[in-house]
């Protein structure tokens, strides 16, 4: 059973950073591609971020870029958010996705894990 | 970037009719590139369809996508109770960033 468990949130102030992270099992984490996904409170789905399954290629929203990094060690079958100079407006609940085995789109996602920006 | 707009906003129905959700793209895409998705409250997002017309593995016929071009639309042919959601739009792997409509929220009537 495929599985995406995200863990590292909570509140932090303006301009701090945090470092969430997604532990996945049930496939072979190495051959898929990965993305961050966030929705802010009764808000929906906005795209973050996406990594290759050898990080050769990453792309970001703009929203993100120059502030947020995506990272991945595919023998700890674990993903990564690397959040800096974070604002109110990043706060959100972030899942991890996995991309389809067929076809362009996210197949498998994680629960969630809430990140507030708040002093 | 493309942007996708979805229609209606909010979709007042009874159960065992039939739903029709639209999404329109700012530009042209490949429908390969066009998935839908389902999400209930407190819920992580389903996947329902990709490449704008396949369903994913255990999505019930009663869904069933189609469109191409700039124009998508996601038809729920009976509404059941658990159909109640909200429904996004993707475009994903075409040309970043990749995008989600805002939403279409279909509630019971």
């Amino acid at each position: 059973e495929v599985q995406l468990v995200e863990s590292g949130g909570g509140l932090v102030q303006p301009g701090g950073s945090l470092r969430l992270s997604c532990a996945a099992s049930g496939f072979t984490f190495s051959s898929y591609s990965m993305n961050w996904v966030r929705q802010a409170p009764g808000k929906g789905l906005e795209w973050v971020s996406y990594i290759s399954s050898s990080s050769s290629t990453v792309y970001y929203a703009d929203s993100v870029k120059g502030r947020f990094t995506i990272s991945r060690d595919n023998a700890k079958n674990s993903l990564y958010l690397q959040m800096n100079s974070l604002r109110a407006e990043d706060t959100a609940v972030y899942s991890c996705a996995r991309e389809c085995a067929e076809g362009w789109c996210m197949a498998y996602w994680g629960q969630g894990i809430l990140v507030t920006v708040s002093s | 970037e493309i942007v996708l707009t979805q229609s209606p906003g909010t979709l007042s129905l009874s159960p065992g009719e039939r739903a029709t959700l639209s999404c329109r793209a700012s530009q042209i895409f490949s429908s390969s590139y066009l998935a839908w998705y389902q999400q209930k409250p407190g819920q992580a997002p389903r996947l329902l369809i990709y490449g704008a017309s396949s369903r994913a593995t255990g999505i019930p016929d009663r869904f069933s996508g189609s469109g191409s071009g700039t124009d998508f639309t996601l038809t729920i042919s009976r509404l059941e109770p658990e159909d109640f959601a909200v429904y996004y739009c993707q475009q994903y792997g075409s040309s970043p960033p990749w995008t989600f409509g805002q939403g279409t929220k279909v509630e019971i009537k």
